[in-house]
């Protein structure tokens, strides 16, 4: 059964340093998610993307985030200074025409 | 205000017995989705069930089934005959507007069910 991959399982990296996120969407799932879960709290929408461009961002996702699609298959997201209050399980969420929205497994991002 | 909640932190349940996860959720919007996700210690989140707010009747998958009430703005999960697996933390999560807006989901902060052999 396709399914959504991350890459890393688990990203270390010191406060101020920039970090991408990789995901590899279903193939042929044409709206793509970024979420994030701090740790113990509950899931929130960061960005969705479409057609090649952001549809929709939250108040989270500021200036130091980016997303790109740089190729038909891979999904990421950077954050180009890292915070402390950065780290959470980060998820990547794809979906077709239909409306579920299929999860990736999660990086979980650890600001130090 | 908040668009989800899901009032029970935790629940514990007999092994094999049934369990109601309550949520409720706040949407003017006449179209929108309502989700439920599982996530297991592992911390991936697993998709349960959908409920489209005008789909006539309640959605059934498997063991899962959502009692979707529409007037009191609720749309509780049950799982029949629980098994050990489905001990995890629960989140319901709603769509807002037409199928062909983004769609992105927003979450309640869940319900972690523990089922006792």
């Amino acid at each position: 059964e396709p399914e959504v991959t991350q890459t890393p399982s688990h990203q270390v990296t010191q406060m101020g340093q920039e970090v991408i996120l990789h995901c590899v969407p279903i193939s042929n799932h044409l709206y793509f998610y970024w979420y994030r879960q701090i740790l113990g709290q509950k899931v929130e929408f960061l960005v969705s993307f479409y057609n090649n461009e952001i549809s929709e961002k939250s108040e989270i996702f500021d200036d130091q985030f980016s997303v790109e699609r740089p190729d038909g298959s891979n999904f990421t997201l950077k954050i180009r200074s890292t915070k402390l209050e950065d780290s959470a399980m980060y998820f990547c969420a794809s979906r077709q025409a239909g409306f579920e929205q299929y999860f990736g497994p999660g990086t979980r991002l650890t600001v130090t | 205000a908040q668009k989800i909640t899901q009032t029970q932190p935790g629940m514990f349940v007999q092994e094999k017995e049934a369990v109601t996860l309550d949520c409720t959720y706040d949407t003017s919007d006449p179209s929108y989705g309502l989700f439920w996700y599982k996530q297991p210690s592992s911390g991936e989140m697993i998709f349960l069930i959908y409920q489209g707010s005008y789909d006539q009747q309640n959605a059934t998958e498997g063991r899962y089934s959502l009692n979707f009430q529409k007037a009191r703005k609720s749309a509780n999960l049950v799982i029949s005959a629980s098994q050990l697996g489905d001990s995890a933390m629960y989140f319901c999560a709603m769509r807002e507007g037409q199928l062909r807006s983004q769609g992105n989901l927003i979450f309640g902060k869940g319900t972690k069910l523990s089922v006792k052999p």
